[in-house]
């Protein structure tokens, strides 16, 4: 079944930084989203992006179909954005497959 | 605009005890609707989905149900709960048309524990 594989598991930030997250994933995406995850668990969608290029805020996320990866950049981070993101995509059915995260701090 | 609401927003359970967690979309008619679970530490999965009235699919077995008893509710629930229930429920909606390209959005989330 898909699997989806994210990168890194944790990164840790000075205020300002830019950060790469990544996601891989071992079947055609559908539907590919980016959430954040808050540390009381609730989830915010950030992007629908199943193929190209998308921009919102100080987001960006690049999907490349053929090679089945993802990637979400977040510009000038911000101590609020410390949390968990999320990549998740379905196939052929509604069942959004979720990966593991990537767990961002921001320093001040 | 559509909103989603969830209750209750935690619960402690005690094993072996009952479970109804409920789930409503407002602002939106015929929704597909679905419920996730993420133990402490551990992925989002997907349990069950529903794509109308009365119609649900089980996803994954934890010896959990589903119903959904009306267009805008979805309830989860359980006669016995076990200690591996504890975790974070989530409810989400994604429109009827697009498939499985349709964007799903979440409410904020129940969280069970069981001791």
């Amino acid at each position: 079944g898909q699997q989806v594989q994210q990168s890194p598991s944790s990164l840790v930030l000075q205020e300002g930084e830019n950060a790469e997250l990544q996601c891989n994933f071992s079947s055609t995406a559908t539907q590919l989203q980016w959430f954040y995850q808050s540390p009381g668990g609730s989830l915010v969608s950030l992007l629908s992006n199943p193929s190209g290029t998308k921009h919102t805020g100080r987001l960006t996320s690049t999907t490349v179909t053929k090679e089945r990866r993802s990637s979400l950049h977040i510009s000038s981070s911000q101590t609020t954005d410390s949390g968990t993101y999320l990549c998740a995509l379905t196939g052929n059915t509604r069942k959004l497959i979720f990966g593991l995260g990537t767990t961002l701090q921001v320093q001040p | 605009a559509q909103t989603i609401h969830q209750w209750p927003v935690a619960e402690i359970k005690a094993v072996g005890s009952p479970l109804s967690l409920g789930c409503t979309i407002k602002g939106k008619s015929s929704p597909n609707l679905y419920w996730y679970w993420q133990a402490t530490g551990g992925t989002l999965q997907q349990l069950f989905y529903s794509i109308t009235v009365g119609q649900v699919e089980s996803v994954v077995q934890l010896n959990l149900s589903a119903s959904r008893p009306k267009d805008d509710q979805f309830i989860l629930s359980t006669e016995k709960l076990l200690l591996s229930h504890s975790g974070f429920y989530l409810c989400a909606w994604s429109s009827r048309t697009g498939g499985a390209r349709a964007e799903q959005f979440f409410g904020p989330g129940t969280r069970l524990t069981v001791l």
